[in-house]
């Protein structure tokens, strides 16, 4: 079955860039989307955006600004960048694959596969 | 957007029913939602979808306990037969407009 695997330093400057890849084994990266989300330490998840595997991406509002999301389809990756990083960036981030529900005239997404998430702290 | 709306904590017996509820916001009373559990330390663990007229589908492995129903904007999960590893937090998640919702979360105890 479909795993994912998240990697990238534990331990990211503050005003710098964060940078993760989570890689997808047990199946093929392409005709889905690709999620990221985040969990600050004692608090609930917060969607950050997620990636078609054609490249095509969607982003937290709240986020969207700071947000790069990239795929590579040949390595059956795909990665995030969070720029401008402060303490209030730490936090568990997780990968997760989207799976739709399709109507005649809308797509429901959720995410049935998780990665078993990566620590970035924040801190000089 | 919509919002979704859950209990902070909830607790219940071992070998009991538990139902948690997800409710959510004005004119969003049709959305789907999905169930997501994570227990202590661990990743979150997909449990299903759950639709406005209590249809749902759930992931591969989850037990024969866990079931969804509807009522309005409310989407309940209901655990049968409570084990102690069942004692996690709950979330319930919906999607709208490109862009991804969480409930705060329920945390459940096992007594």
């Amino acid at each position: 079955q479909v795993q994912l695997q998240e990697s990238g330093p534990g331990l990211v400057k503050p005003s710098e860039t964060l940078s993760l890849t989570c890689t997808v084994s047990g199946g093929s990266i392409t005709s889905y989307y690709w999620s990221w989300i985040r969990q600050p330490p004692g608090k609930g998840l917060e969607w950050i955006g997620h990636i078609y595997y054609s490249g095509s991406t969607n982003c937290n509002p709240s986020l969207k600004s700071r947000v790069t999301i990239s795929v590579d389809t040949s390595k059956n990756q795909f990665s995030l960048k969070l720029s401008s990083v402060t303490a209030a960036d730490t936090a568990v981030y997780y990968c997760a694959r989207d799976h739709p529900i399709v109507g005649a005239t809308w797509v429901y997404y959720y995410m049935d596969v998780w990665g078993k998430g990566t620590t970035v702290t924040v801190s000089s | 957007q919509p919002v979704l709306t859950q209990s902070s904590s909830v607790s219940a017996s071992l070998g009991s029913s538990v139902k948690l509820t997800c409710t959510l916001s004005s004119g969003h009373s049709t959305y789907i939602i999905a169930w997501h559990q994570q227990q202590p330390g661990k990743a979150p663990r997909y449990l299903m979808n759950l639709g406005a007229r209590g249809s749902y589908n759930k992931g591969s492995g989850v037990p024969d306990r866990f079931s969804g129903s509807s009522s309005g904007a409310d989407r309940y999960l209901t655990i049968s037969n409570l084990q102690s590893e069942d004692e996690a937090d709950y979330y319930c998640e919906t999607w709208d407009s490109n862009t991804r919702v969480f409930g705060g979360g329920t945390k459940l105890t096992v007594l």
